[in-house]
């Protein structure tokens, strides 16, 4: 079965670097997110893009976060100058199309911590 | 705006004992709900979801849950667990309006032998 794979698994950073989260989802679908989860919170949404622009994003995405779909096959999420709570397990997800009917299927996240 | 909330943060349950996991949601339009599981170390997997029609509805491995209009809930349930099924459990909604999923806040199974 088709899988959404993310890398690295585990991304440690120090303090005000940039840092930049991959994802690779399933190959025919066409809508893409990124959420997060603090350790001990709910997971939360941060972003969606569709057709290289992005569709709908949370509050917390603010002027620090960016995504681009550089190629036809991977998704990224870019912190350009990454805060302590910024310290998530952060999980892309990706569905066929936006329609209800269409569940979104996730990837197994990247831990980032930062120092 | 649309928010769900899982009562039980941990449920500790013997193997081939029943349990339910509880999940409740606000919204003030149609909604559309989920369970994921999550096992250790492994990414949020869907396990059914709640579209329209019938309010029962079922996944391949027993688990079931029921939409309760009336009470806002959409709790989940298994007649008889197994040791594999321990893992965390997240109830989330999505609506017309945003495909965007909302989670609660997970309940953690645990089935002991």
């Amino acid at each position: 079965e088709p899988e959404v794979t993310q890398t690295p698994s585990h991304q440690v950073t120090q303090m005000g670097q940039e840092v930049i989260l991959r994802c690779v989802p399933i190959s025919n679908h066409l809508y893409f997110y990124w959420y997060r989860q603090i350790l001990g919170q709910k997971v939360e949404f941060l972003v969606s893009f569709y057709n290289n622009e992005i569709s709908e994003k949370s509050e917390i995405f603010d002027d620090q976060f960016s995504v681009e779909r550089p190629d036809g096959s991977n998704f990224t999420l870019k912190i350009r100058s990454t805060k302590l709570e910024d310290s998530a397990m952060y999980f892309c997800a990706s569905s066929l199309d936006r329609g209800r009917y269409q569940p979104q299927h996730f990837g197994d996240g990247t831990r980032l911590s930062i120092l | 705006a649309q928010s769900v909330t899982q009562l039980d943060s941990q449920v500790p349950v013997f193997e081939e004992a029943p349990v339910e996991l509880r999940c409740n949601y606000s919204s003030s339009v149609s909604v559309y709900l989920f369970w994921y599981v999550q096992y250790p170390n492994q990414g949020l997997q869907l396990l059914l979801k709640y579209l329209s029609g019938s309010t029962l509805v079922e996944s391949i491995n027993g688990f079931e849950a029921e939409f309760n209009k009336s009470q806002t809930s959409f709790h989940l349930r298994k007649p008889s667990v197994h040791i594999s099924d321990t893992a965390e459990y997240f109830c989330a909604v999505s609506s017309d309006s945003s495909y965007k999923l909302i989670f609660g806040s997970g309940t953690r199974l645990l089935v002991r032998p």
